[in-house]
């Protein structure tokens, strides 16, 4: 069974850093993408960044581009995002999810984490 | 960047009635690049349709996606009570690598 097993998130002050962590399990993790998406309270899906199976490659969204990092252990089946210069509309749930494959689209979501980002 | 925008906003209808869902890209979106999603309250976004119309694995028949270019549909046959949520479609691209539409929310009236 697939699980994607979100980690990190909490309270931080604007211009703060925090370090979201994904556990994967049930999948070969180094055969694929792996994305994180954020929800603000009531709001829609956001990208945020993805990441290649080998970690050569990552994207960004223009929002966090310079601030966030996008990381991935495959020898721990782990996926990160570190977070920096973090502003009140960072504030969101964020979710890991998995590429299906060489198809576009996101098979297995991670319950999501909450980031406040507050004073 | 590609602009996804989806009506209605809010969908008020009974079960087992049909729901038709609309997705309208700014430029030309590849059928093989977009894909639907369910959300309900409180819980993460569930993969319906990849590739415009293919069904991922162990979503009911009764969902189907069509459409082409810059407009793309989500239909659902017989509405049954659970599948009152939230659905969004999401394109892949160049920059940004994905978008998601506003969302339209498909309330039991």
């Amino acid at each position: 069974e697939v699980q994607l097993l979100e980690s990190g998130g909490g309270l931080v002050q604007p211009g703060g850093s925090l370090r979201l962590s994904c556990a994967a399990s049930g999948f070969t993790f180094n055969n694929y993408a792996m994305s994180w998406v954020r929800q603000a309270p009531g709001k829609g899906l956001e990208w945020v960044s993805a990441i290649t199976p080998s970690g050569y490659s990552t994207y960004y969204a223009d929002s966090v581009k310079g601030r966030f990092t996008i990381s991935r252990d495959n020898s721990k089946n782990t996926l990160s995002l570190q977070m920096n210069s973090l502003r009140a509309e960072d504030t969101a749930v964020y979710y890991c999810a998995k590429k299906v494959g060489v198809i576009p689209g996101f098979d297995y979501w991670g319950q999501g984490i909450l980031v406040t980002v507050s004073s | 960047e590609i602009v996804l925008t989806q009506s209605p906003g809010t969908l008020s209808l009974s079960p087992g009635e049909r729901a038709t869902l609309s997705c309208r890209a700014s430029q030309s979106v590849s059928s093989s690049y977009l894909a639907w999603y369910q959300q309900k309250p409180g819980q993460a976004p569930r993969l319906l349709i990849y590739g415009a119309s293919n069904r991922a694995a162990g979503i009911p028949d009764r969902f189907s996606g069509s459409g082409s270019g810059t407009d793309f549909t989500l239909t659902i046959s017989r509405l049954e009570p659970e599948d009152f949520a939230v659905y969004y479609c999401q394109q892949y691209g160049s920059s940004p690598l994905y978008t998601f539409g506003q969302g339209t929310k498909l309330e039991i009236k």
